[in-house]
């Protein structure tokens, strides 16, 4: 089955520590995404790739890289420079769509998420 | 810039009641607006969505509507079960960023009471 696989489920940071989350997509979609999820608040963008070897800062980016070695890849890191890094991320692929009038547009596809703690 | 809003933010209704939940928006520009479906500690489940072009989808027991002039969208439940207990979360995707970026709404967390 076609999906977008995000691990690992739950992770723990210490302070000081740089940790990767990983996602990972088999559904040949060009763009993929990273977002951020806070109790209370809609979901923020924190970068995006919409080719491979190319990505673009978000909403909240600073605290953050990543990289796009390849289609089905985007990890996150979280680094150290991150003050306030427990959350709720997200990892999606976007879907082209043909809407009305010939217009092309996307729909999104998500992960489970990876749910990372500071300790 | 785009922001969109859910009211209520949570909502408590017994099983079998037919519902709504509401979604409005700032800036009529959109491609498209996708309602999801959230479990405790999960990921999102996209449920519908609707194109720009588009008045209305249907799945099942769930009928979206989309009103782009005054920046609207309703989730309508039919005959509401306890499995449908979870938080939903509405998202437009604006045609001002190139990227094609949802931007969210902060949810209704919604109990159906058995």
């Amino acid at each position: 089955d076609g999906g977008i696989t995000q691990s690992p489920k739950y992770l723990f940071r210490k302070e000081g520590q740089n940790v990767t989350l990983s996602c990972e997509q088999n559904l040949n979609h060009d763009a993929m995404y990273w977002y951020r999820q806070d109790p209370g608040q809609g979901l923020r963008l924190i970068y995006y790739s919409q080719i491979v070897n190319d990505f673009q800062k978000g909403d909240i980016a600073e605290g953050y890289s990543v990289s796009r070695e390849k289609k089905e890849s985007f990890p996150l890191t979280v680094t150290s420079a991150q003050k306030n890094p427990t959350a709720f991320y997200l990892c999606a692929s976007n879907r082209p769509l043909l809407g009305g009038a010939g217009r092309m547009n996307t729909e999104a596809f998500f992960g489970q998420g990876t749910r990372l703690t500071v300790v | 810039k785009q922001e969109v809003t859910q009211i209520p933010a949570a909502l408590s209704v017994p099983e079998g009641e037919n519902l709504v939940l509401n979604c409005s928006f700032t800036d009529s520009a959109i491609y498209n607006l996708q309602w999801f479906r959230q479990d405790p500690g999960k990921g999102l489940t996209s449920l519908l969505l609707i194109q720009s072009s588009q008045r209305e989808q249907t799945s099942g027991r769930l009928n979206a509507s989309l009103d782009k002039s005054s920046g609207r969208s309703t989730l309508y439940i039919a005959a509401s079960q306890p499995g449908d207990s979870a938080t939903y979360l509405c998202a437009v995707t604006p045609r001002r960023n190139s990227n094609y970026q949802l931007i969210w709404g902060a949810g209704t967390k919604l109990i159906i009471k058995p």
